[in-house]
């Protein structure tokens, strides 16, 4: 009930390209979906966030699509540039605390 | 504005021992929780803590413990400490307790017991 499922593990992409990672979670009571970027030797630091009530958030590259009646979202970042590559979790929290509930991580790599 | 600092940045243990690890959050914040990191359980929660008092708790061991201060600087605990405890220990801080609350993560504490 508290699972937030995340695919794929790893991309490839080229310089240029879109990459799209995917996430599905399963507890109703989320209310709150943020993705994380993390750098090797680095803590997560929030990339862009989305509640519920939006179907799509947009911040310079990085969107943010939302189907809440498939518990379903996904980040797509545009123009992907070797700058990108790093390990990129989804997550959700809801219930009124701050606990967040991540999804497995996926490692992007950008190619010049 | 200094970020979420944490001591010390590596760890070396070995079984049976216990280890103490520190954060100290954003100025200004108030809320503090700990994640552990590894690579084949991803990002576990392990607790929260708000004006010194523990508001939500993961699901690990008893061996797992911490607390806050007046200051909002935070401890964790892992006694009689196992080879599976291993993993990077993430602080992460945000200004108040609740969901959509931005929460800044440190750049963590490496724990290798051996």
């Amino acid at each position: 009930q508290q699972q937030v499922k995340q695919s794929p593990q790893s991309l490839i992409v080229q310089k240029g390209g879109i990459s799209i990672i995917n996430c599905a979670y399963e507890n109703t009571a989320f209310d709150y979906f943020p993705w994380y970027q993390q750098f090797p030797g680095k803590g997560p630091a929030l990339l862009i966030a989305i509640r519920p009530d939006v179907s799509e958030k947009k911040e310079g590259r990085f969107t943010i699509s939302f189907n809440k009646s498939a518990k379903q979202f996904s980040l797509h970042i545009m123009d992907s540039q070797p700058g990108d590559s790093a390990t990129y979790f989804c997550a959700a929290s809801g219930t009124g605390g701050s606990r967040l509930t991540f999804g497995e991580g996926t490692q992007l790599t950008v190619n010049p | 504005k200094a970020g979420v600092t944490q001591t010390p940045r590596y760890l070396i243990k070995t079984r049976g021992q216990q280890v103490t690890l520190s954060c100290s959050p954003i100025s200004g914040h108030r809320s503090v929780s700990w994640y552990q990191q590894t690579p084949g359980q991803g990002l576990q929660f392990l607790f929260e803590y708000f004006s010194e008092t523990q508001r939500n708790k993961g699901n690990f061991p008893g061996r797992f413990s911490g607390r806050q201060f007046s200051n909002s600087r935070s401890e964790m605990n892992v006694s009689t400490l196992e080879l599976g405890d291993s993993a990077l220990y993430l602080c992460a801080s945000s200004f108040t307790q609740g969901t959509g609350e931005t929460q800044y993560f440190g750049p963590g504490t490496r724990l290798l017991v051996l």
